[in-house]
């Protein structure tokens, strides 16, 4: 268990409503990362982290924002949710270094009708 | 080029036979490779990584580098059925600052 905690596991909102979900972790590891993955695309980049109020775009970060005010906690942003943003999300966490890995939360499942 | 891929099956395998998943990639600055595996409804869980030209052994795995051919493989061996699951393989670029790129994922099934 690598001390990861995404809120909510699911939710179900409407288009058009804000949604924040919440990573929290125990390890006081620098990188922390948002990930979706959706059928036929694998796992893409949101945003990532890397230390307190540190943070950068990733590959599909359009719609979302991000922030990071304590190392423990990475909060995702949908400011007004779309259909096309139901997916599953993933927090990671990784400490610094070439090779090291990223490990994940169980999974926030985001439905917007 | 997609930057990583794998075949996605599935491909599925007796038990006890030896699985062999495949990885290919684009970026030759890429420094290390990671395996994870993910069951159904659950979060990808990192089984290996790799870093050195060729084999890595850790118990029934073996992960594969060869980075002159851009090539990253996972052998199972005494493949069970718990092993049925998707096989994601993930790349690190040199001075990404830990950004992963990922593959689409193999599917696995191995059969009683």
């Amino acid at each position: 268990d690598a001390g990861i905690t995404q809120s909510p596991r699911h939710k179900v909102t409407e288009t058009g409503t804000p949604v924040t979900l919440r990573c929290h972790q125990t390890e006081n590891h620098r990188y922390m990362y948002w990930y979706r993955q959706d059928p036929g695309h694998g796992l893409r980049l949101i945003h990532y982290s890397y230390g307190v109020k540190d943070t950068d775009k990733g590959e599909v970060s359009d719609g979302y924002s991000v922030s990071r005010s304590k190392t423990e906690d990475f909060l995702l942003t949908l400011e007004s949710a779309t259909s096309s943003q139901t997916s599953v999300y993933f927090c990671a966490i990784s400490v610094d270094g070439q090779y090291q890995p990223q490990h994940f939360g169980d999974g926030t499942r985001l439905s917007i009708l | 080029q997609k930057e990583v891929e794998q075949n996605s099956g599935p491909l599925s395998v007796p038990e006890g036979a030896i699985a062999s998943l495949n990885c290919t990639y684009s970026d030759r600055g890429s420094q290390s490779f990671f395996w994870y595996r993910q069951y159904s409804g659950k979060s990808p869980e990192l089984i290996m990584f790799i870093y050195s030209n060729g084999d890595k052994e850790d118990g029934r795995f073996t992960a594969q580098l060869n980075k002159a051919s851009q090539y990253v493989s996972l052998l199972i061996r005494d493949s069970q059925p718990s092993d049925s699951a998707t096989y994601l393989c993930a790349v690190k670029r040199g001075g990404s600052q830990g950004n992963l790129i990922f593959g689409k994922g193999t599917k696995l099934s191995v059969k009683p």
